[in-house]
C-alpha cells in the first residue's frame, strides 16, 4: 500500500471551530488532493497542490483552506466548521497529476459537526 | 455538476455472472480511470485507459472507452462475493492535473 496516513481518522466537532486534518506521505508524490465523500455525490474535490506552496481550488473550494510547507504533508483546514463539512475526507497522492498516472488514497476521515 | 456520470446507480448479480458499469463523462480528457471502495475504505486504483486507446484488459476487468461517445465501461467477468463494492470512473482531463469523480455505481455480488 501506498504510504499515506490521515489523521485524525474520527473527529466530532462543534460548528464554527476551526479544524484542520492532516495527510502525510512517504511516497515523494509530487500532487496531492483533498476529497469530500458524500452519499449521493461520490469524490468531490477540495483543493489540491502540486508542489510545496503551490495548491489551486477545486470544485467544492468554498470554506477550506490548504497549506503544504513540506513534500509529505498537505493541511486542510475547516475555517469555520458548518453541518454542511460533515463528510469522509479523502486525501489522495499521485506522482505526476492526473495526467498519466494513478492517484493513492488515504484511509480517510470520518468528520462530525454537530 | 459532476464530470462523470455512472449507470447503473445500484447493481445486484449472483456469483459468476458478468458486471457491467458505465461512465459518461462532459469534456475532453487525458486519460479515464476507475476505482473500486470497498466499505469504509479508501480507493483503490483498478484500471487506467487512455484517450487513444480504445480496449484495456486486467485480469477479469476489460474497459472500454469512446471518446466520440465520451463513455466508457467496466466490465467484471466471472464475478465474486469479494467484488462487492462500489464502483467509480475518474476522469484526468485534456489540460491541467485534476482528477474528477463520479458518484460511483454499487455493485452487489450475492453468493
Amino acid at each position: 500500500d501506498a504510504g499515506i496516513t490521515q489523521s485524525p481518522r474520527h473527529k466530532v466537532t462543534e460548528t464554527g471551530t476551526p479544524v484542520t486534518l492532516r495527510c502525510h506521505q512517504t511516497e515523494n508524490h509530487r500532487y496531492m488532493y483533498w476529497y469530500r465523500q458524500d452519499p449521493g455525490h461520490g469524490l468531490r474535490l477540495i483543493h489540491y497542490s502540486y508542489g510545496v506552496k503551490d495548491t489551486d481550488k477545486g470544485e467544492v473550494s468554498d470554506g477550506y483552506s490548504v497549506s503544504r510547507s513540506k513534500t509529505e504533508d498537505f493541511l486542510l483546514t475547516l475555517e469555520s466548521a458548518t453541518s454542511s463539512q460533515t463528510s469522509v475526507y479523502f486525501c489522495a497522492i499521485s506522482e505526476q497529476g492526473g495526467l498519466i498516472t494513478e492517484a493513492f488514497f488515504g484511509q480517510g476521515t470520518r468528520l462530525t459537526v454537530v | 455538476s459532476q464530470q462523470g456520470e455512472e449507470d447503473p446507480q445500484a447493481l445486484s448479480i449472483q456469483e459468476g455472472e458478468n458486471a457491467t458499469m458505465n461512465c459518461s463523462y462532459k469534456t475532453s480528457i487525458n486519460n479515464l480511470q476507475w476505482y473500486r471502495q470497498n466499505s469504509g475504505r479508501g480507493l483503490v486504483h483498478l484500471i487506467l485507459i487512455r484517450s487513444n486507446e480504445r480496449e484495456k484488459h486486467s485480469g477479469r476487468l476489460r474497459v472500454t472507452l469512446d471518446t466520440s461517445k465520451k463513455s466508457s465501461s467496466l466490465l467484471i467477468t466471472a464475478s465474486r462475493a469479494a467484488d462487492t463494492a462500489s464502483y467509480f470512473c475518474a476522469t484526468a482531463m485534456e489540460y491541467g492535473n485534476k482528477l474528477v469523480f463520479g458518484a460511483g455505481t454499487i455493485l452487489r455480488v450475492k453468493s
